[in-house]
């Protein structure tokens, strides 16, 4: 168990480009979420999967954030034309499927959009 | 509208004495209650959860209280440590218990 992996750690893009972030999961983990982080906050749900299905997706999701999980193993989080206003901590963690069990979270990708 | 609030402000404590943390919540009956450990540039580490029927879950150093009247969860380290130092969120789940909604976090610093 290697705990929840998130590539890149840093990622710095220029306004209007896309980005794409990838999180694996603790292998036999079905359940994994995304969250956002700002500074001071705590972090903010944006979507869950069980396994490859895309089960709950926060209302303050907009329509350039998209999130896939194709073989209900590794997952990317993809925001299209980047605004400064997404520069945050992007979380991603990985649970057991059972009722409450905790979420081990990765250590997150850092954007930064100028 | 749902709220989890917990104290914005740092707490800063001498080592060797108990810090209490606050964790009130407000339009939420949540089946289970959670507290993580975020140290800076990391993801969150789970500590404890606990259930709405129960009062009170220990931990090693660590206390956690739920009360559903009151709608507040306390959470407490005992002989605390400088290495205690970091930011403790609470969170609430749903009764489906698949999305963890976090409270705003309390940055607590341990002084030797």
């Amino acid at each position: 168990d290697t705990g929840v992996s998130q590539n890149p750690r840093h990622k710095i893009t220029k306004r209007g480009q896309n980005v794409t972030f990838r999180c694996d999961p603790i292998s036999e983990h079905n359940r994994l979420y995304w969250y956002r982080q700002t500074l001071g906050q705590g972090p903010e749900f944006l979507t869950y999967f069980q396994n490859e299905a895309q089960l709950e997706k926060s209302r303050l999701l907009s329509d350039r954030f998209s999130a896939e999980r194709p073989k209900g193993s590794f997952s990317t989080l993809e925001i299209q034309r980047t605004e400064q206003g997404d520069s945050a901590m992007y979380l991603c963690a990985s649970s057991l499927d059972s009722l409450n069990s905790p979420l081990h979270f990765g250590n997150g990708t850092r954007l930064t959009v100028t | 509208s749902q709220k989890i609030e917990q104290n914005s402000e740092a707490l800063n404590i001498q080592e060797g004495k108990t810090a209490t943390l606050t964790c009130n919540y407000t339009n939420y009956s949540p089946a289970y209650l959670q507290w993580y450990r975020q140290d800076p540039g990391r993801g969150p580490v789970f500590l404890l959860l606990i259930r709405e029927n129960e009062k009170e879950k220990r931990k090693e150093r660590l206390k956690v209280t739920f009360d559903t009247t009151l709608k507040q969860s306390l959470f407490h380290i005992t002989a605390s440590q400088p290495a205690d130092s970091a930011t403790y969120l609470c969170a609430l789940s749903n009764n489906a218990g698949n999305m963890l909604t976090f409270g705003g976090g309390t940055r607590l610093m341990v002084k030797p």
